[in-house]
């Protein structure tokens, strides 16, 4: 069962339009969450987070939003460059003691010149 | 000064060999893992080894067996090779008390 859930698997956006990747979860006990953007034949790299006491966090383009109630988050790239074009995934924290996290499938982002 | 290394980038090779995957942090983080992305991309936790200890062992066939030398290095050894093993396996590193996860630039693992 997956816990973390991204159903879009690709997205396409033209340059300096906004980008908004959704994602899903199942478990109401994660209390962290975090999106990682991930070039070919690279590890994912840390972008941006929230903790489940808020509902926005940004930085600078980046901004995640969430929503507990529907147990669904979502990062806002604005405006879109074309070298965020990357797979993000989105991860939740599932307990304190180990903050193992669990990983959504991912969404490709194309950002078009 | 890469933060999270791995070795090597790639490796190829037949079913029933044994191989090992090395990981090497310099943050000084305590935490370490190791993850597999298979061919659906899934990204899935396999081990986490806290200051050398195993604190999480998520299932997996025990032909992998994770070894922690010291806190700063986590390598992973397969045995007994089989074609279900190809992915892309990641080493990632943690800072305590923190739930941002530093990621290396993964190895390829092709068994033929």
């Amino acid at each position: 069962d997956q816990q973390v859930k991204q159903n879009s698997p690709s997205l396409s956006v033209q340059e300096g339009r906004i980008s908004i990747l959704n994602c899903d979860y199942t478990n109401s006990m994660f209390d962290y969450f975090l999106w990682y953007k991930k070039y070919p034949a690279e590890g994912p790299t840390f972008l941006i987070s929230i903790s489940s006491i808020k509902d926005k966090n940004e930085d600078g383009r980046f901004t995640v939003f969430l929503n507990k109630s529907a147990k669904h988050l979502s990062l806002h790239i604005v405006p879109s460059q074309p070298g965020d074009s990357a797979v993000y995934f989105c991860a939740a924290s599932d307990d304190g003691a180990t903050n193992k996290l669990i990983f959504g499938t991912g969404t490709l982002l194309a950002v078009q010149p | 000064d890469t933060a999270v290394s791995q070795t090597p980038k790639y490796l190829v090779t037949q079913m029933g060999n044994d191989k090992s995957i090395k990981c090497e942090q310099n943050l000084g983080h305590d935490t370490m893992y190791w993850y597999k992305q298979d061919s659906k991309k899934f990204l899935k936790i396999m081990f986490s080894y806290n200051n050398k200890e195993l604190i999480i062992n998520e299932t997996v066939p025990n032909r992998f067996s994770p070894k922690s030398p010291d806190k700063a290095h986590l390598n992973l050894h397969i045995n007994s090779l089989e074609l279900g093993d190809s992915a892309v396996y990641f080493c990632a590193s943690q800072d305590r008390g923190f739930y941002e996860q530093y990621f290396g630039p993964g190895t390829r693992l092709t068994v033929t």
